[in-house]
């Protein structure tokens, strides 16, 4: 399973876009880069999958270069519902569907 | 999206007693679901992955008889702490995977166990 890092904690206020980047220098090909959102005492929930290039839902954006050895994902105007910790994963059809969590980035939206 | 529906949400029992978790997929098989314990203020770790109609398998340092897991239908997977002790209350969670090339996995809500 390919290692990921990305930042500890990160600070934002309302309305403000965020952006979290994830690092991947491991990535393989048959690899997807996936996001996921955990809030206190629940389980994690999926944000956003891409490959390459740009994806983009109702929910925030995923960046990913030509290289593939990181991602970032987008969160425009948060609110103070944004906050939470997110995480990044990489894996696929090959790896089992095992998900290796790393520390995730608790990102903290302030008034 | 898929569901993934996990129960009890919060259990506290006495040292000694067995609890039994279960997760199940509401609107998809799932072949494989995988356990994962997350203690406060940290990240999730796998447990082990839930095989229907064959053994679990754990991770390191996982142990399989305190953890028993049986994944008896395409969409049920139940976890049993087995003599449970202060030590083992965490947050529980479970996970599904629909299928196909990507690695797009649903979440149960997770279980609070507490042990006295």
């Amino acid at each position: 399973l390919a290692k990921t890092t990305q930042p500890i904690s990160m600070d934002s206020y309302e309305g403000q876009e965020v952006n979290i980047t994830c690092s991947h220098n491991n990535i393989a090909t048959n690899d997807y880069i996936t996001w996921y959102q955990q809030f206190p005492s629940q389980g994690p929930r999926f944000i956003i999958q891409g490959y390459k290039t740009k994806v983009t839902n109702e929910v925030a954006s995923l960046f990913i270069p030509a290289d593939r050895k990181s991602s970032t994902l987008s969160l425009p105007r948060v609110s103070l519902s944004d906050t939470a910790v997110y995480y990044c994963l990489v894996g696929g059809l090959l790896s089992d569907y095992k998900l290796s969590f790393g520390a995730g980035t608790t990102v903290t939206v302030r008034a | 999206g898929a569901v993934v529906s996990q129960h009890p949400s919060w259990v506290i029992c006495k040292s000694g007693t067995s609890v039994k978790i279960e997760c199940r997929s509401l609107d998809f098989q799932a072949t494989t679901m995988f356990w994962y314990r997350q203690f406060p203020k940290q990240s999730l770790m796998l447990m082990a992955t839930s095989n229907e109609g064959s053994k679990a398998t754990y991770e390191q340092g996982v142990e399989k008889d305190k953890f028993l897991i049986n994944h008896a239908s395409l969409t049920l997977s139940t976890l049993t702490v087995t003599s449970a002790h202060p030590e083992d209350s965490s947050f529980y969670i479970c996970s599904a995977p629909p299928g196909g090339a990507k690695n797009i996995q649903y979440f149960g809500a997770g279980t609070r166990l507490s042990v006295l």
